[in-house]
């Protein structure tokens, strides 16, 4: 089953902060995030194993809390460059090896 | 660049048709992972191979059929094509199952 992605679209200006939460029905193994520009292919950022780990990458990071079956991906002080569409993956117990994406946020950036 | 690697970029058919998608994946990647992408939606898993044999599957059609060879590239196939099969087909690798997916500049496939 898909997981729900929020908000689906959101706008920044610059230097901006912005979260993007990730649920799933399914207890989870894992979490994965992508940033996928516009016409090109996804872009990995991040994989979350553990429940309630945190991991950053550069400015971006994100946590998991798996008793919640939930995770969020911070982005702060967000850059022009931050711009495009953000897909959750989840990897389920019941279904290990294969991750199902969520339907994607497009975060925009306005200078 | 991931990588990988797909052919061809673009492709052009008519409904009722047959097309095959060809994916090489990273040197050393064993499993293989194809996605649908339609216009504006998210990626939908469709199968997944690893060293030859399938792992996992997604919601593929009963129209589309994969396979990993014994060099590891794969192919997808693609028949009776609708109007609705139109999209970006992507191929993605890793070495182990749950680890970062590499993932190929994609196949855009146009149903007429």
């Amino acid at each position: 089953q898909q997981p729900v992605q929020s908000p689906q679209a959101v706008i920044l200006r610059e230097g901006e902060d912005a979260v993007i939460n990730c649920s799933s029905s399914k207890a989870l193994y894992s979490v994965h995030w992508y940033r996928q520009k516009h016409g090109e292919a996804p872009v990995f950022l991040m994989i979350l194993l553990k429940g309630g780990e945190q991991k950053g990458h550069d400015k971006i990071s994100a946590s998991f809390n798996e008793k919640k079956q939930q995770s969020s991906l911070y982005l702060t002080a967000s850059q022009l460059s931050y711009s495009g569409t953000y897909f959750c993956g989840t990897e389920a117990y019941s279904s290990a090896s294969k991750i199902i994406f969520g339907s994607g946020t497009r975060l925009s950036i306005r200078p | 660049d991931s990588g990988v690697t797909q052919t061809p970029k673009h492709l052009i058919t008519a409904t009722g048709q047959r097309v095959t998608l060809r994916c090489s994946p990273r040197s050393g990647d064993l499993s293989v992972y194809w996605y649908q992408q339609s216009l504006d939606q998210g990626l939908q898993f469709l199968i997944q191979y690893y060293n030859g044999e399938e792992r996992a599957k997604g919601n593929i059609l009963e129209r589309f059929s994969a396979q990993q060879f014994p060099d590891l590239h794969s192919e997808l196939n693609l028949s009776s094509l609708e109007l609705g099969d139109s999209a970006l087909y992507f191929c993605a690798s890793n070495r182990l199952a749950g680890n970062e997916q590499f993932f190929g500049p994609g196949t855009r496939l146009t149903v007429l």
